[in-house]
């Protein structure tokens, strides 16, 4: 049974760093992973998407990496912003068959002035 | 070109009672997932629809059910409301059963009382 992890469930950063949030996944025969970011009690925002043959997506100041034999993806954030506040999540599309996506819990990120 | 649209946006129930959620996917996608999100956590998936018709469904009791209509558009009927089921529903859209990137409208927030 696919199992997805995000750590840290929490990170409080000061503007200006660079960051990596982590997300793990327990059985390496993925379709793609796919980042997302939420807003309190809001949709999901669909950052970027890796296939299983990439290695990594990069869109403006985000950069994802994707390790499928290790299973493991980051997303790293450059220059964090008081703005990209918010609770980011990754979602694994288990095979080509499967049409559900499996989630983590997510990372809370807060971004202080 | 509008995103994924749902409605309402929120919604207070009795226990006991049947509610409707409506989605329109994206333009251009004929594929709708829906996911239902409790507090702090991942989404998980409900159902897909493609096509009309109920492609996958997760762990969730007949009393969830669904439906596609022609022009792509779904619902998600909750039957015999428990209190449990007070969540974030959440429709994504997709092409081709998800092999693309998933959409995520803003949800509805269901409260059961």
């Amino acid at each position: 049974k696919q199992e997805v992890t995000q750590i840290p469930a929490a990170l409080s950063v000061p503007e200006g760093e660079n960051l990596v949030l982590n997300c793990s996944f327990t059985d390496s025969a993925i379709y793609n992973l796919q980042w997302f970011r939420q807003d309190p009690g809001k949709g999901l925002t669909s950052l970027l998407l890796i296939q299983s043959s990439q290695r990594e997506q990069t869109s403006g100041r985000l950069n994802a990496s994707l390790d499928k034999s290790s299973g493991r993806s980051t997303l790293y954030i450059a220059a964090s912003q008081p703005g990209d506040s918010a609770t980011y999540l990754c979602a694994v599309k288990p095979s080509y068959n499967t049409d559900k996506l499996i989630f983590g819990t997510g990372t809370r990120l807060q971004v202080f002035p | 070109d509008a995103g994924v649209t749902q409605s309402p946006t929120h919604l207070i129930k009795t226990r006991g009672q049947q509610v409707t959620l409506r989605c329109s996917p994206k333009s251009g996608h004929d594929t709708v997932s829906w996911y239902q999100q409790a507090l702090g956590q991942g989404p998980q998936f409900i159902f897909q629809y493609y096509e009309e018709e109920e492609r996958q469904r997760g762990n969730f009791p007949d009393r969830f059910s669904g439906h596609q209509f022609p022009n792509y558009s779904s619902e998600l009927n909750v039957n015999a409301l428990l209190l449990g089921d007070s969540a974030l529903y959440l429709c994504a859209s997709s092409l081709e059963r998800g092999l693309s990137a998933a959409f995520f409208g803003q949800g509805t927030r269901l409260t059961v009382v």
